[in-house]
């Protein structure tokens, strides 16, 4: 159990076009999804968190016009990187939060974004 | 927000041996700390979360230990094998009401056959 999908695992798209990806928990549903970012060498870094049904929370530094996130159900969240750059290149990861007591966050695989 | 180091950034065993490697984070204003195991191209696997000074937790040949006074946790791994190679990230949660996780930077485990 606590299976979490995203998709794409990879994208390549030019510079000014916008991506979607989608996360997913397949057998338990989750009213609250983290979306992380990953730069080479560096930490998981919290980017955002999505609440089904209300407004995402973003963290500081974060745009949150550029990083789009919709969490329509309990078991799928998106994140829409919009106008994308080079500089936005990395590794983004999403985690989705089974229960209580301890919160725990499963994680997707994962989606490596090369913008050109 | 709780600052989260691991060391060391990399290591590198043969298989057989046993190792381990350390978690550290400010003692006050803990609540949980969550071990993961992340493989190339997978996603990263939930190992242990800890909450309690002197915790110990075992998963086959993977064990964790934690001191909160002092703000450490320590991940065993004995006789390693290829397949604990791997990637291992802590991350430390600061508070009952939130859900955010802190994480380090990883330790990169290689064990070599």
């Amino acid at each position: 159990g606590a299976v979490v999908s995203q998709h794409p695992s990879w994208v390549i798209c030019k510079s000014g076009t916008s991506v979607k990806i989608e996360c997913r928990s397949l057998d338990f549903q989750a009213t609250t999804m983290f979306w992380y970012r990953q730069f080479p060498k560096q930490s998981l870094m919290l980017m955002a968190t999505s609440n089904e049904g209300s407004k995402a929370t973003y963290e500081q530094g974060v745009e949150k016009d550029k990083f789009l996130i919709n969490h329509a159900s309990l078991t799928l969240s998106t994140l829409t990187v919009t106008s994308a750059h080079p500089e936005d290149s990395s590794f983004y990861i999403c985690s989705a939060v089974r229960g209580r007591p301890y919160n725990e966050q499963f994680f997707g695989p994962g989606t490596r974004l090369t913008v050109l | 927000i709780l600052n989260v180091e691991q060391s060391p950034q990399s290591l590198h065993v043969q298989e057989g041996d046993s190792t381990n490697f350390t978690c550290s984070f400010p003692s006050s204003n803990f609540y949980a700390l969550h071990w993961y195991r992340w493989e190339t191209a997978k996603s990263p696997e939930a190992l242990f979360v800890m909450t309690l000074n002197g915790d110990e937790k075992k998963k086959g040949r993977i064990s964790a230990t934690l001191n909160t006074k002092e703000g450490y946790s320590y991940l065993y791994i004995k006789g390693s094998q290829p397949e604990d190679s791997a990637t291992y990230l802590c991350a430390g949660h600061s508070g009952a009401g939130s859900y955010q996780l802190t994480f380090g930077k990883g330790t990169k485990l290689s064990v070599i056959p």
